[in-house]
């Protein structure tokens, strides 16, 4: 299977831990994109990646989050000091080109995280 | 600032009629509109969009929607539900010079049954 793949499915965590995700892209993709969906809700954006630059982020990415894609291929996402409210899940999304190219985005299956 | 609202929490209808998943915008000037599918423990599929062009915009698996400019709505329709259609529906945004951000609505679960 060549989509989106995302690591690990389920991650469970106490309270003040720090948790890193990872997202391998469709490769030939130089756009990468990560969600945050909590339940009952739409995604919401978080960040955006050409290639290895990260060119804009939400406000929802407060100072704990942080995201990389050091090579312009997989991509991480780090939470530090997690919260209860950071519970959700975490979907990382590529495209060739924009929003208005043949597919839009491809999603991946996601990384839902529960903060005890 | 950019949003979708989806009004109905869940639409059931019984395999074989029509469907209709409704969707409706707030954006400043011409919007990118997008309608994806998720199933169960899956991530979001694409389903189709309207960039511009023809109004009655055909996707996958059978799905169309219609732009309608001075309703602000992009609702989603099947001419003969199947019970596989059953999911949950996200319509999304993508304002004019917007970036590659999508604004998704809160979601509209599609029951089709026997």
């Amino acid at each position: 299977d060549t989509g989106v793949s995302q690591d690990p499915r389920h991650k469970i965590t106490k309270r003040g831990q720090n948790v890193t995700f990872r997202c391998d892209p469709i490769s030939e993709h130089n756009r990468l994109y990560w969600y945050r969906q909590t339940l009952g809700q739409g995604p919401e954006f978080l960040t955006y990646f050409q290639n290895e630059a990260q060119l804009e982020k939400s406000r929802l990415l407060s100072d704990r989050f942080s995201a990389e894609r050091p090579k312009g291929s997989f991509s991480t996402l780090e939470i530090q000091r997690t919260e209860q409210g950071d519970s959700a899940m975490y979907l990382c999304a590529s495209s060739h080109g924009g929003v208005a190219g043949p597919n839009s985005y491809f999603f991946g299956p996601g990384t839902r995280l529960t903060v005890l | 600032a950019q949003s979708v609202a989806q009004p109905e929490d869940q639409v059931n209808v019984a395999e074989g009629n029509p469907l209709t998943v409704k969707c409706t915008y707030s954006v400043s000037g011409n919007p990118y509109l997008f309608w994806y599918v998720q199933y169960p423990n899956r991530g979001l599929q694409f389903l189709l969009k309207y960039i511009t062009g023809d109004n009655l915009v055909k996707g996958s698996y059978g799905f169309e929607a219609e732009f309608n400019k001075s309703q602000t709505s992009f609702h989603l329709k099947k001419p003969s539900a199947l019970v596989s259609d059953s999911a949950l529906y996200f319509c999304a945004v993508r304002a004019p010079g917007g970036g590659n951000k999508l604004t998704f609505g809160t979601g509209t679960q599609l029951k089709v049954e026997l």
